[in-house]
């Protein structure tokens, strides 16, 4: 089955840097590819996402990235600030269906 | 209220008891999704519902049995469960099992084993 590694498991940056979070599936079949944010003590929120049809996609401050031929895709966090602190989660999975596969998840802290 | 509801927010029950967790959705949804969430583990689906049918059980223990009578509700039964079964349990939903749509999660129960 799918098996989703992401990396890395914290990251802390300085008000307004970048962040970048990657992640490796196993599956070529993988074709869906959304990115979660929980924040602490909330329920984890969709926040992009990108199907294996495109390599890029932008939404304001946050890209994504994905490379078939090497089964990885990354979450860009641009001119990043306090309130993107949170919990950011990978997840794949095959076909467009909804049986998502997660990655370990990734704390990201904003320092200020 | 709107979006994933889930009942009870927090569970303290012992290895002998038997209970129920509740999700309800308000979103229309036909697919509906049980997930667990350890520490330091990444989301695991564990049950997955199309319009009331199971579609998806990704082998979990046969202590855990859920329960769809609608397209709006799903219940997690519980018995005999195990310390290593403490976690958050998250519901959510989506407009199809099928496709490209966004979960919607509810706010999780935080059940703890003891």
């Amino acid at each position: 089955g799918e098996n989703v590694e992401q990396h890395p498991s914290t990251l802390s940056v300085q008000e307004g840097d970048s962040a970048v979070i990657k992640c490796t599936y196993s599956d070529s079949a993988s074709n869906y590819f959304p990115w979660y944010k929980q924040e602490l003590g909330k329920r984890p929120q969709l926040i992009i996402d990108i199907r294996s049809n495109v390599g890029e996609k932008k939404d304001q401050r946050i890209a994504v990235t994905l490379n078939k031929t090497a089964k990885h895709f990354s979450l860009h966090i641009t001119e990043t600030q306090p309130e993107d602190s949170a919990v950011y989660f990978c997840a794949a999975s095959v076909q467009g269906a909804q049986k998502l596969v997660f990655g370990q998840g990734t704390r990201l802290t904003i320092n200020p | 209220e709107t979006g994933v509801t889930q009942t009870p927010r927090h569970l303290v029950m012992g290895m002998t008891n038997k209970k129920s967790l509740k999700c309800e959705q308000h979103l229309g949804h036909n697919a509906m999704y049980w997930y667990k969430q350890s520490a330091k583990k990444p989301l695991e689906l564990m049950f997955v519902y199309s319009l009331e049918e199971r579609v998806e059980n990704n082998s979990v223990p046969s202590r855990f049995s859920p329960e769809c009578p609608n397209s709006s509700h799903l219940f997690l039964h519980l018995h005999t469960l195990q310390p290593e079964d403490s976690a958050l349990y998250l519901c959510a939903s989506s407009q199809d099992w099928r496709g490209y749509y966004e979960q919607y999660f509810g706010p999780g129960t935080r059940l703890t084993v003891t």
